[in-house]
């Protein structure tokens, strides 16, 4: 499997903080995404990365920002978090846009 | 409409039995079509790739039809050990889209 983690993998946080979530790729892979999933609706994309540098929107980026400054890390920023944004969040790499994606343990975000 | 949509079931069958899951997609140029399998509280781990042809892998088949835009999973002989949510992903624009899955319970 490749390596990927996910930090923080818990975090409680209140609205309207600023909130970093970080995942870490150690298998080179030029593609990242970042994912919620909630009962009900599966997983939905947030956004996703194709290379250093280039991002793109997934179907539900409102209220997040990502970054990708080097291959192996994408962050993604909830800039004021809302309660709608409590989720578990995971991450996942590839290193094709055809290829099969390989995730992280997730991450569990609640909004107080 | 949906990208991808999926029967969210539950599914309840006995040990032994066959079952199929159907995905459905809405965008015709999607070129890979994968299934995944979640465990409760755990991430999503790839069970297989979906090729043009079809392809198996011991109990299970998968099935690709790019005129119906659908793809489907069949699980023979089912274990105790399969119950889990089955998710099925399309890429449309190398944006990976995962329909909502399926929970299958496989009981004694």
């Amino acid at each position: 499997d490749a390596g990927i983690t996910q930090s923080p993998r818990h975090k409680v946080t209140e609205t309207g903080t600023p909130v970093t979530l970080r995942c870490h790729q150690t298998e080179n892979h030029r593609y990242m995404y970042w994912y919620r999933q909630d009962p009900g609706h599966g997983l939905r994309l947030i956004h996703y990365s194709y290379g250093v540098k280039d991002t793109d929107k997934g179907e539900v980026s409102d209220g997040y920002s990502v970054s990708r400054s080097k291959t192996e890390d994408f962050l993604l920023t909830l800039e004021s978090a809302t309660s709608s944004q409590t989720s578990v969040y995971f991450c996942a790499s590839s290193g094709t846009g055809d290829s099969p994606l390989h995730f992280g343990n997730g991450t569990r975000l609640t909004v107080t | 409409r949906k990208e991808v949509e999926q029967d969210p079931g539950p599914f309840n069958v006995p040990e032994g039995a066959t079952v199929a899951f159907n995905c459905t997609y809405s965008n015709s140029a999607s070129q890979s079509f994968f299934w995944y399998r979640q465990d409760c509280r755990k991430e999503p781990k790839l069970l297989m790739s979906v090729y043009s042809s079809g392809n198996e892998d011991g109990r299970f088949t998968a099935q690709l039809n790019r005129a119906s835009q659908y793809i489907s999973l069949l699980i023979r002989d089912s274990k105790l050990s399969d119950s889990a949510t089955y998710l099925c992903v399309v890429n449309p624009r190398g944006d990976m889209r995962f329909g909502a899955g399926t929970r299958l319970t496989v009981k004694p």
